[in-house]
């Protein structure tokens, strides 16, 4: 089945403790995102991929890191500099056609909870 | 910038009742538009995108939207509501040119009340 997986579901850390959300997808994408979700926020752009081995600041970069070594995959790391990291995370990609509405296809999330 | 506007954070309607939903758009050239549904703790879900093709768009599940260039609008309709169309929508927004992606809105939950 072609789409978008993360893991895992659910992740606890203590405070001062980075941690890392995988991403991975087979649909071909060249382009891949990751978003934050909170309660009546909506979803906000963390970091964004257009090609391998590149990657720009969404509106909320702060406190997060990212690597794009492989087409596939584009993981996010949470660093103990997010001051309130606990949130839903959400993975996306797309086609990326130049100039197109192509849809970005989401993976089933990342439950974050600083304890 | 762009940005979305989703008016009523939540929203009850009886089963088999109209839906609508709304959305206004701010975006300094024509836009692209969706609309997402994400049922809990899951991702989102496209149901249906405005491209400039056609300014009334159907999606799945029985919704449609309608693209007003003149209201700056995209709202979200379906014409009799089922129990399964309870989730939260969002409205999303992003230009042909510049940054791929999307600026979304705040979300509007759906009850659907038997």
């Amino acid at each position: 089945d072609g789409g978008i997986t993360q893991s895992p579901k659910y992740l606890f850390r203590k405070e001062g403790q980075n941690v890392t959300l995988s991403c991975e997808q087979n649909l071909n994408h060249d382009a891949m995102y990751w978003y934050r979700q909170d309660p009546g926020q909506g979803l906000r752009l963390i970091y964004y991929s257009q090609i391998v081995n590149d990657f720009q600041k969404g509106d909320i970069a702060e406190g997060y890191s990212v690597s794009r070594e492989k087409k596939e995959s584009f993981p996010l790391t949470v660093t103990s500099a997010q001051k309130n990291p606990t949130a839903f995370y959400l993975c996306a990609s797309s086609a990326d056609s130049s100039g197109s509405a192509d849809t970005q296809y989401f993976g089933p999330g990342t439950r974050l909870t600083v304890l | 910038a762009q940005s979305v506007t989703q008016l009523g954070s939540h929203v009850s309607v009886s089963e088999g009742a109209l839906v609508l939903l709304r959305c206004n758009y701010s975006s300094s050239v024509p836009p692209y538009l969706f609309w997402y549904v994400q049922y809990p703790n899951q991702g989102l879900q496209l149901l249906l995108k405005y491209t400039s093709a056609a300014t009334l768009v159907k999606g799945i599940n029985g919704f449609e939207a309608e693209f007003k260039k003149s209201e700056t609008s995209f709202h979200l309709t379906k014409p009799s509501a089922h129990m399964s169309d309870a989730a939260e929508y969002f409205c999303a927004v992003r230009t042909p040119t510049g940054r791929r992606a999307l600026t979304f809105g705040s979300g509007t939950r759906l009850q659907v009340q038997p």
